[in-house]
């Protein structure tokens, strides 16, 4: 079983909808992460945060608007999504303590598919 | 700059025989090495990390890697695989500051029964 948990595991929204996709770890981990992945590709980062601040956004438009409301939480608000923007988002959780060498810790992630 | 290239796009070997997954990698400084593993419909799970000290690293799941400087690779093996270790497989470096982690695209290893 993972110790980070995604949902929902699957979600189809049109292109005007609003939806939002959470996250959650209970590790004590002080940095969480949001990867995007394509099929057949390796996952692409897109948001990192650390001890609840944005750290690190890898120019993502702005339909995809991250949130951090605390140390266990992770939210990934969607809108005005794209049909090119259907991939699996996953989550992500490591440690701060040693920033190269603490691996990441994933949740199984969430399939969406932009109608 | 850091990168991880993944020689091999698909391997498909026999249930019980041994098994290469070939990543080399280039930074120009020192290096954190991973490889994870992706079953389907799944999240990335850790396999093993290359941090410092000895360059054989012994991972989950019967899994092993070599840090080699010289060559500046990270292979992993498994001596004899099982069909359950049909997955994706990624090799991940770490040099670039604050988890900025480089995938490389990622290896399907087939396990043929």
């Amino acid at each position: 079983d993972t110790e980070v948990t995604q949902t929902p595991k699957h979600l189809v929204m049109g292109m005007t909808n609003k939806k939002s996709l959470k996250c959650e770890q209970h590790m004590g981990h002080r940095a969480m992460y949001w990867y995007k992945q394509k099929a057949k590709k390796p996952p692409e980062l897109m948001f990192v945060y650390s001890y609840e601040k944005l750290s690190i956004n890898e120019s993502v438009p702005s339909r995809f608007s991250p949130e951090c409301p605390n140390s266990s939480l992770l939210n990934l608000h969607l809108h005005a999504l794209q049909p090119e923007d259907s991939a699996l988002y996953l989550c992500a959780s490591s440690q701060v303590g040693d920033k190269f060498s603490s691996p990441l810790h994933f949740g199984n992630g969430t399939r969406l598919t932009v109608t | 700059a850091q990168s991880v290239t993944q020689l091999d796009s698909q391997v498909p070997v026999f249930e019980e025989a041994p098994v290469e997954l070939r990543c080399n990698y280039s930074s120009s400084v020192s290096v954190y090495l991973f490889w994870y593993v992706q079953y389907p419909n799944q999240g990335l799970q850790l396999l093993l990390k290359y941090l410092s000290g000895s360059t054989l690293v012994k991972g989950i799941n019967g899994f092993e890697a070599e840090f080699n400087k010289s060559q500046t690779s990270f292979h992993l093996r498994k001596p004899s695989v099982h069909i359950s270790d049909t997955a994706e497989y990624f090799c991940a470096v770490n040099s670039g500051g604050y988890q900025k982690v480089t995938f490389g695209i990622g290896t399907k290893l087939q396990v043929i029964p």
